[in-house]
Order: structure tokens, then sequence, then C-alpha cells
């Protein structure tokens, strides 16, 4: 099976410091990955779509200097949250696109993380 | 305009029934997919079932059915003899076909999540 690794799980950071999460996916190539957020007890938001490669298309209203997305390889994107405040608080949960599977289910999600922002 | 719905915010059902969660849906993409995800309280999505828009039957996965209902863009959940470990938040969600976009194939979009509670 398809497997998506997200790290870390849960972190904890002060204000104003930036934090990285890490998408990997394991033993597929993912040329697009996806990043949501949820609230508690709320429904996923996509943030922004990552292609390897090229920049990341971010959904209306998620700012992209706040939210800096990476995707270097076919197996990795990053989000970075820069200068978190506790509004940021949140899952953040990341899904891959299986590379040249147009149906079915193509669509792998990571186990999330947990930020806290104290 | 949303584009999925889930109209139940939680749900009862006795351990060993039947139940079925509900997820409307709307959409011009004649090529779409509906997929229903179990989040546990630990936040991971378990994927459940997948139903692609041209799939003449109705999809199954062991104890979970999907009732396509493509005229009423209806794509209701069926759990049959509940466990207690099937308490959980459900998700129904909607990916549109490679003419909503080429690289963003793949974004799903959420319904709100229906809690369900599965009673000893």
């Amino acid at each position: 099976g398809a497997v998506v690794s997200q790290h870390p799980s849960r972190v904890i950071c002060k204000s104003g410091t930036s934090v990285k999460i890490e998408c990997r996916s394991l033993d597929f190539q993912a040329t697009t990955m996806f990043w949501y957020r949820q609230f508690p007890k709320k429904s996923l938001m996509l943030m922004a779509t990552s292609n390897e490669g090229s920049k990341a298309t971010y959904e209306q209203g998620v700012e992209k200097d706040k939210f800096l997305i990476n995707h270097a390889s076919l197996t990795l994107s990053t989000l970075t949250v820069t200068s978190a405040h506790p509004e940021d608080s949140s899952f953040y949960i990341c899904s891959a696109r299986r590379r040249h599977n147009l149906s079915g289910n193509t669509i792998y999600f990571g186990e999330g993380s947990w930020l806290t922002v104290v | 305009a949303q584009k999925i719905t889930q109209t139940q915010p939680g749900m009862f059902v006795q351990e060993k029934e039947a139940v079925t969660l509900d997820c409307t849906y709307d959409t011009s993409d004649p090529s779409y997919g509906l997929f229903w995800y179990k989040q546990p309280s630990s936040g991971e999505m378990i994927f459940l079932i997948y139903q692609g828009s041209y799939d003449q039957q109705n999809a199954t996965e062991g104890r979970y059915s999907l009732n396509f209902q493509k005229a009423r863009k209806s794509a209701n959940l069926v759990i049959s003899a509940s466990q207690l470990g099937d308490s959980a938040m459900y998700f129904c969600a909607m990916r549109e076909g490679w003419n909503a976009g080429g690289t963003s194939y793949g974004k799903l979009t959420f319904g709100q999540g229906t809690i369900l509670t599965v009673h000893p």
C-alpha cells in the first residue's frame, strides 16, 4: 500500500519562531501534495497545492509568506509556519497524489501534525 | 457555494446495528470521485471507500457500502453491524475531475463531518 509519513506528529513552539512540517511519500512518487488545516471538530480546509519543482498554489485567504511550502523532490513537501502565533495552533495534515494514477483512490494522507504555539 | 454537505453533526447507533451517514454534493464536472474517511481522535484520516462518477455499481468495502444516487447527487455511507471502534468523526469528500484543473487534480473538498457514537 501507499504510505505517506508526516513529521513531527506533535510540536510545541514559542510565539515568533518558525516550525517546519514534513510530508514524505515513502513508496511512491507524488507529483502533487496537498496541505490542509483543521480546527477541532471542524472540517479540513485546503491551504495549498504543492507541485514538485514549481511554486505552490495557495487557496484564497491563505498567507503564502506565512505558510511557506516547498516541494523539492517527488517524495517530499514541507510546510513552514513562519513567525508562528497562538492562532496558528491547529492540526495540519498533508495528502499526496500518486503519480500516473488518475482514477480510483489515488490520494494518501499523512498522519497529521498537531501544532501548538505558546 | 458548499460543494459537499453533511447534514448530521452527530449520530448515535447501537452496537451491531446499521447506520447511514448522509452526504450530498454539487458539481458540474461529469468526472468526479467521492470518498469517505474516518477520523478517530488521533487525527489520522483513514480511507474507507471510494466511488467514481462513472462506476455503475455501488462501492462496497467490508462493512462499508456507499449508496450512490447520482441523479440526486447523494453518496451516503452505510456501516453495517456497527462496532464500538467505529466511534469517530466521518468525512465525505469529493475530488473533481481532470477537467477541473490539471496539477490540482487530487484536491479534495470535504463536508462538515459527522460524529458517530456507537453505544454498547
